[in-house]
């Protein structure tokens, strides 16, 4: 099963809108750690945002915040007043513990925003 | 400060050639993290290298192998390359190893085409 799910290939939004980006998530592990990265066309993936699974508040971060729901199992990203320079790949990923002491992401598939002027 | 770094930013093989693929993390970061990044896909995790040591390994042939230096510097090798293996490989780098809200830093990755 995918551990992280993205439904939507592609989003549009009209410059200085506010703009969800949907994640789902499975995990049986009460302690995970929930992230979002955004890939520009350079290919380097840049940290957004992150939620710990034990985290009461929704975290935010400028104009990103992380709408999440823990009992859907949800972490949408939610991107307010959308800037041309926001057109990107966006991905959601998901840590759990790992006997190892390894902290290897999992990722979703991605959605592209295309912010229009 | 110097982000991560990876070397080359674009390599073109064939198949049954072998690569390396090297990356250096942030100053003061201890741990890479290897990820495939197939076209239309989110990055897969390789392998992560912490202290020099393996610390986990994602679901890949045995034709892929890393190691870390004592400088914390890694590389990946990939053997007998298939068409397959085209992707975008990144590397991570991050303070700890583990710990659930440890940042993970990503360079720019190497962009590998097998023809």
């Amino acid at each position: 099963a995918q551990k992280i799910t993205q439904t939507q290939p592609g989003m549009f939004v009209q410059e200085k809108e506010a703009v969800t980006l949907d994640c789902t998530y499975d995990t049986s592990d009460p302690s995970y750690g929930l992230f979002w990265y955004k890939q520009p066309s350079s290919g380097e993936m840049i940290f957004l945002i992150y939620q710990g699974s034990y985290d009461q508040q929704n975290a935010t971060e400028g104009r990103y915040s992380l709408n999440f729901q823990k009992a859907r199992k949800s972490a949408n990203l939610v991107i307010s007043a959308s800037q041309l320079g926001d057109s990107a790949m966006y991905f959601c990923a998901m840590r759990e513990v790992d006997q190892t002491g390894a902290n290897n992401l999992f990722f979703g598939t991605g959605t592209r925003l295309t912010v229009i002027p | 400060d110097a982000g991560v770094t990876q070397s080359p930013t674009h390599l073109i093989k064939t198949r049954g050639q072998h690569v390396t693929l090297r990356c250096s993390p942030i100053s003061g970061h201890k741990s890479v993290s290897w990820y495939q990044q197939v076209l239309g896909q989110g990055p897969q995790f390789i392998f992560q290298y912490y202290e020099k040591e393996e610390r986990g390994r994602g679901n890949f042939p045995d034709r892929f192998s890393a190691r870390q230096f004592p400088n914390y510097s890694s590389e990946l090798n990939v053997n007998a390359l298939l068409l397959g293996d085209s992707a975008l490989y990144l590397c991570a780098s991050s303070l700890r190893a583990g710990g659930m809200n440890t940042e993970a830093f990503f360079g720019q990755g190497t962009r590998l085409t097998v023809v």
